[in-house]
């Protein structure tokens, strides 16, 4: 099993929802990541976790919330978004950070909507 | 801070033909690893190729090899015999010590039958 499980797919939410995106792989891989990414524009990365512990914050906005439960789960709790959130939120998991001669395994994403 | 750069926004081939996508990429690391990456319409990101920096053989998958200069900093993607499923948008990427990926601003491709 190779595969990194995004959902949803799609989401649309208010200024003032709060909603949360879930990534699960079971490839028992300890370093997992999230990456925004704007139409016609490469990911940039968001937060990454190593060993269920919070390894880089890229200065991302306190109303994106990241959680990891357990090795194989990874959430994203959103809460007061603005209109500019709006993009592809991409999940990814690496074997183990610190071993990067490994590859990054990507879901396929959820599609966010900020109305 | 580790810089990609893809200086082409798009690029077209005939299919059956080769194309040659460009990277360049800035770090004053010695220990790192360079990666293209395939996203379809699908959005998943897809590996394509993979080159460790401290190889000096270039990687090659199949139709998909690559042009590693080490000491210019540049990783070009070599398709040959592109296919219509060729058509994508391709990344560049960088990954550091640790793990952590950088993207270039990814170039267009376009497959004409």
């Amino acid at each position: 099993d190779t595969e990194v499980t995004q959902t949803p797919k799609h989401l649309v939410m208010g200024m003032t929802n709060k909603k949360s995106l879930k990534c699960e792989q079971h490839m028992g891989h300890r370093a997992m990541y999230w990456y925004k990414q704007k139409a016609k524009k490469p990911p940039e990365l968001m937060f990454v976790y190593s060993y269920e512990k919070l390894s880089i914050n890229e200065s991302v906005p306190s109303r994106f919330s990241p959680e990891c439960p357990n090795s194989s789960l990874l959430n994203l709790h959103l809460h007061a978004l603005q209109p500019e959130d709006s993009a592809l939120y991409l999940c990814a998991s690496s074997q183990d950070r610190y071993r990067a001669n490994t590859e990054a395994f990507f879901g396929q994403g959820t599609r966010l909507t900020v109305v | 801070a580790q810089t990609v750069t893809q200086s082409q926004p798009e690029m077209s081939v005939q299919e059956a033909e080769t194309v040659t996508l460009s990277c360049t990429y800035d770090t004053s690391e010695s220990d790192y690893y360079l990666f293209w990456y395939k996203q379809p319409p699908s959005r998943q990101m897809i590996l394509v190729i993979r080159q460790e920096a401290y190889k000096q053989q270039n990687a090659t998958e199949n139709r998909f090899s690559v042009n590693f200069q080490k000491a210019a900093k540049s990783f070009s993607l070599k398709i040959s015999d592109s296919q219509l499923g060729d058509a994508a948008m391709y990344f560049c990427a960088y990954m550091d010590g640790v793990g952590d990926m950088r993207f270039g601003a990814g170039t267009r491709l376009t497959v004409k039958p």
